[in-house]
């Protein structure tokens, strides 16, 4: 049972474009959502996050949008750049048995097309 | 100065074997991961650390044995190593007392099981 979705494996934009990535979620006690990027051989980087209480958080180019009513969130960078191919994860966390337990989408890969 | 470390980076072994991975983080985190990405690419939680404390443990073979000498360091013990255990296994760090839900992975440790 995936409680946390990304359904599109991979999305390829311009450079300069914006990207946006989707993740759906079913688990309504989820509180913090977060963003992670990968490249290859590496483990995942954080780039951003959001707390259920809040529907929108922007760092520099990354934007995260929060529907709690759709149970749905998006990424969205802008401008991209090449540097921005990797693999993105979006994650969930709820605080469960004392502490904060994690579910992590199977990823979007990105390619910038410069 | 690599924040969260892990040793090996590969390891290729037979079945039947014992394994361990160490890991180590110098952030001054008090809690401690680790994860397993499979053949699909699904990142998912094998057992949380909060002060040397186990807090998560899901339903992984007790075959898999995680150990926290200290709150710096969360090494991960495979006995009887399987077909499937073959994967890539990350593990993370994150200052969960602080309010701070982003973790800090390592590397990744791409085991196979020949």
């Amino acid at each position: 049972d995936q409680q946390v979705k990304q359904n599109s494996p991979s999305l390829s934009v311009q450079e300069g474009r914006i990207s946006i990535l989707n993740c759906d979620y079913t688990n309504s006690m989820f509180d913090y959502f977060l963003w992670y990027k990968k490249y290859p051989a590496e483990g995942p980087t954080f780039l951003i996050s959001i707390s259920s209480i809040k529907d929108k958080n922007e760092d520099g180019r990354f934007t995260v949008f929060l529907n709690k009513s759709a149970k749905h969130l998006s990424l969205h960078i802008v401008p991209s750049q090449p540097g921005d191919s990797a693999v993105y994860f979006c994650a969930a966390s709820a605080f469960t048995s004392g502490t904060y337990k994690y579910i992590f989408g199977t990823g979007t890969r990105l390619k910038v097309l410069a | 100065d690599t924040a969260v470390s892990q040793t090996p980076k590969y390891l290729v072994t037979q079945m039947g074997n014992d394994k361990s991975i160490k890991c180590e983080q110098n952030l001054g985190h008090d809690t401690m991961y680790w994860y397993k990405q499979d053949s699909k690419k699904f990142l998912k939680i094998m057992f949380s650390y909060n002060n040397k404390e186990l807090i998560i443990n899901e339903t992984v073979p007790n075959r898999f044995s995680p150990k926290s000498p200290d709150k710096a360091h969360l090494n991960l013990h495979i006995n009887s190593l399987e077909l499937g255990d073959s994967a890539v296994y990350f593990c993370a760090s994150s200052h969960l007392s602080g309010g701070r839900h982003e973790q800090y992975f390592g590397p990744g440790t791409r085991l196979t099981v020949t």
